[in-house]
């Protein structure tokens, strides 16, 4: 059964860098793409962020190109989303997901605050 | 980049009516490759979402088949033939034909 678990939300001040990370189980995690979507409290799903598969390329939203950064350990089977220059616009539950026919499997998501 | 307008933003239904959601993207979802990259994800209260249909009409795994999809180019349509009470949530459609990939806006069905 194909497993994910987001970790690393928390309360972090503007400007400020965090970390998320994904644990992958379940499947074989180098093979295939994944991604990041965000929602803000109350509102709709936002993509923010895929990598394809094993030394894949990423792609990024307008509103985060610069700032964050997707990687994949695949000795770790793990995907991480590196967010710097926090603002109270990147407020939100963060989701990863496998990225094979659509976004086909989800996490339960992290909660990330952007707040002083 | 690609808009994806659903319509309604609401729906109540009655459980065991049908129910349809539309759903219309600014420029066509046909691929390069030939392929229309238009799914359907549900999101109960509480939960993260979850994927229902992808390349148009295409099931995913465990999805009942209540659930259906069609459409073509730039107008797509999710219909539930007999809606239950777990059906209560919010359906969004997403295009997956170029980046940045992108959502409508959502649509709550709820039971009258």
């Amino acid at each position: 059964e194909v497993q994910l678990l987001e970790s690393g939300g928390d309360l972090v001040q503007p400007g400020g860098s965090l970390r998320l990370s994904c644990a992958a189980s379940g499947f074989t995690f180098s093979s295939y793409a994944m991604g990041w979507v965000r929602q803000a409290p109350g509102k709709g799903l936002e993509w923010v962020s895929v990598i394809l598969g094993a030394g894949g390329s990423a792609f990024y939203a307008d509103s985060v190109k610069g700032r964050f950064i997707i990687s994949r350990d695949t000795s770790k089977t793990t995907l991480y989303l590196q967010m710097n220059s926090l603002g109270a616009e990147d407020t939100a539950v963060y989701y990863c997901a496998t990225y094979i026919r659509s976004f086909d499997v989800w996490g339960r998501g992290t909660l990330v605050t952007v707040s002083s | 980049d690609i808009v994806m307008t659903q319509t309604p933003l609401s729906s109540p239904v009655t459980l065991g009516q049908p129910a349809s959601i539309s759903c219309r993207s600014s420029q066509s979802l046909v691929s390069s490759d030939g392929n229309t990259y238009l799914s359907w994800l549900q999101q109960r209260p509480g939960q993260p979402p979850r994927l229902l249909i992808y390349e148009i009409s295409n099931r995913f795994s465990g999805v009942p088949d209540r659930f259906s999809g069609s459409g073509a180019g730039t107008d797509f349509t999710l219909k539930i033939s007999r809606v239950e009470a777990e059906d209560v949530g919010v359906y969004y459609c997403m295009q997956g034909s170029q980046f940045p990939l992108t959502f409508g806006g959502g649509t709550k069905v709820e039971i009258k």
